[in-house]
């Protein structure tokens, strides 16, 4: 079983703080991606990364894909209360395989 | 809008009812998923079609039943289930962006209650 862990597995902080979250295995994947999910609802793609030390933004959203391709790191600069959600990873290797991680939930307190 | 619709968003039924869930997928991807998602649980992967054929079931119980009659539809058949079955049902489809990498979009659910 390739597990992906996720750390931390709660957070809450204040609107305007600034957070990690890590996604760590001890599996290689050929590419990792972000979901966000909130209640209720389907988890919404955030961010595919491919490639071993990649860098992504997506506004106040960074995405970083380890050198070794076994972790990837999410960093939100700012937090607002829309960014409240549960955070997951997901890690694929050849073929249609997905493995999630355990993801993190997140509360952003106005 | 994510380009995977499920029907119906919410279902409550009773343990000797059989109903049916529903997935669309119109993004001209050629794998489709169910997964279950209890809480405070990680996601679990049910069934994967790829090219209309289950390649994937991760010894799920006989009482639900996956059908997949083109690339862009899913079915799970529900019979006779049980209350720990109440969750939600998360249809998704894949592509692959390059080089056997590939991204998953999921639809919006369906929430299952057995009573």
């Amino acid at each position: 079983t390739q597990l992906l862990e996720q750390s931390p597995q709660f957070l809450s902080i204040q609107e305007g703080e600034n957070l990690t979250v890590y996604c760590n295995s001890s599996s290689v994947f050929s590419s990792l991606q972000w979901y966000r999910q909130e209640p209720g609802e389907g988890p919404v793609l955030l961010v595919t990364v491919v490639t071993g030390g990649e860098v992504k933004k997506l506004k106040r959203l960074t995405f970083q894909f380890g050198d070794a391709r076994k972790d990837s790191s999410l960093h939100i600069t700012a937090a607002q209360t829309g960014d409240t959600g549960l955070y997951l990873c997901a890690g694929s290797n050849t073929g249609n395989q997905f493995y999630f991680g355990t993801g993190t939930s997140l509360t952003v307190i106005p | 809008e994510t380009g995977v619709t499920q029907t119906p968003r919410h279902l409550v039924m009773g343990m000797t009812n059989k109903k049916s869930l529903k997935c669309e997928q119109h993004l001209g991807h050629n794998a489709m998923y169910w997964y279950k998602q209890s809480a405070k649980k990680p996601l679990e992967l049910m069934f994967v079609y790829s090219l209309e054929e289950r390649v994937e079931n991760n010894s799920v119980p006989s009482r639900f039943s996956p059908e997949c009659p083109n690339s862009s539809h899913l079915f799970l058949h529900l019979h006779t289930l049980q209350p720990e079955d109440s969750a939600l049902y998360l249809c998704a489809s894949s592509q692959e962006v390059v080089g056997n990498s590939y991204e998953q979009y999921f639809g919006p659910g369906t929430r299952l209650t057995v009573t």
